[in-house]
């Protein structure tokens, strides 16, 4: 089945020791989002690419980088985790097209910050 | 004003129940509308995609859109135990624009 899938599902990390998340796809989409989703919140838009065009949104703090080697795959780069960070991260895909506009998630990957 | 509203529950019913589960928004930009099941500790999952106004149906599922109103709705009937889960709604505008944005979510249990 064509899916997105997230690697880890669960990460634990260190105060300020840089932590990489994974996201790859098999829909072919052109689109791949990073949320950030704290308890009981709504998922927060973190950054998307378009196919290679990365937009960030504004209230990213610059902690949280992303790189997309190819179409499959999305990292996210959290260089110098803090508690505040601790929160489930998901990815989700779309076709990023006009008469399309069904976004996908990932599993998503819980990160814990110690 | 948030742009996206919707009631953070919880919500209580008995199994067999009819649920109703609905969102506000403010931006008439909007064109697409999903619901979404989100299961603890688990990504969301799509539901219902709905563009512009109407309704539309799958199995247990009703999607309701009302652009006048800037209001849309989801029921479930005949509701069961395992439809306990956080329900997010989306939407996005018709434009080139790639955001969807999200309701913080309605929590729903649905006791035996």
């Amino acid at each position: 089945d064509a899916m997105v899938i997230q690697n880890p599902r669960y990460q634990v990390t260190q105060f300020g020791k840089p932590v990489t998340l994974s996201c790859s796809q098999t829909l072919n989409h052109n689109v791949m989002y990073w949320y950030q989703q704290k308890s009981s919140q709504a998922p927060k838009l973190l950054f998307h690419y378009y196919d290679k065009d990365f937009n960030n949104e504004a209230d990213t703090p610059d902690n949280f980088q992303s790189r997309r080697p190819n179409t499959s795959f999305c990292f996210l780069d959290i260089r110098s985790p803090g508690l505040g960070d601790a929160a489930m991260y998901l990815c989700a895909t779309s076709r990023g097209d006009s008469r399309y506009n069904e976004q996908f998630f990932g599993p998503g990957t819980r990160l814990t910050v110690l | 004003q948030k742009e996206v509203e919707q009631d953070p529950g919880p919500l209580s019913v008995p199994e067999g129940a009819i649920v109703s589960l609905n969102c506000t928004y403010s931006n008439s930009a909007f064109q697409y509308f999903m619901w979404y099941r989100q299961y603890s500790r688990k990504g969301p999952e799509l539901l219902m995609y709905t563009y512009s106004s109407g309704n539309k149906e799958d199995g247990r599922f009703t999607a309701q859109v009302d652009k006048s109103s800037k209001y849309i709705s989801l029921f479930i009937r005949d509701s069961q135990p395992s439809d306990s889960a956080t329900y997010l709604c989306a939407m996005k505008s018709g434009n080139y624009g790639q955001n969807f944005v999200f309701g913080p979510g309605t929590r729903l249990s649905v006791l035996p």
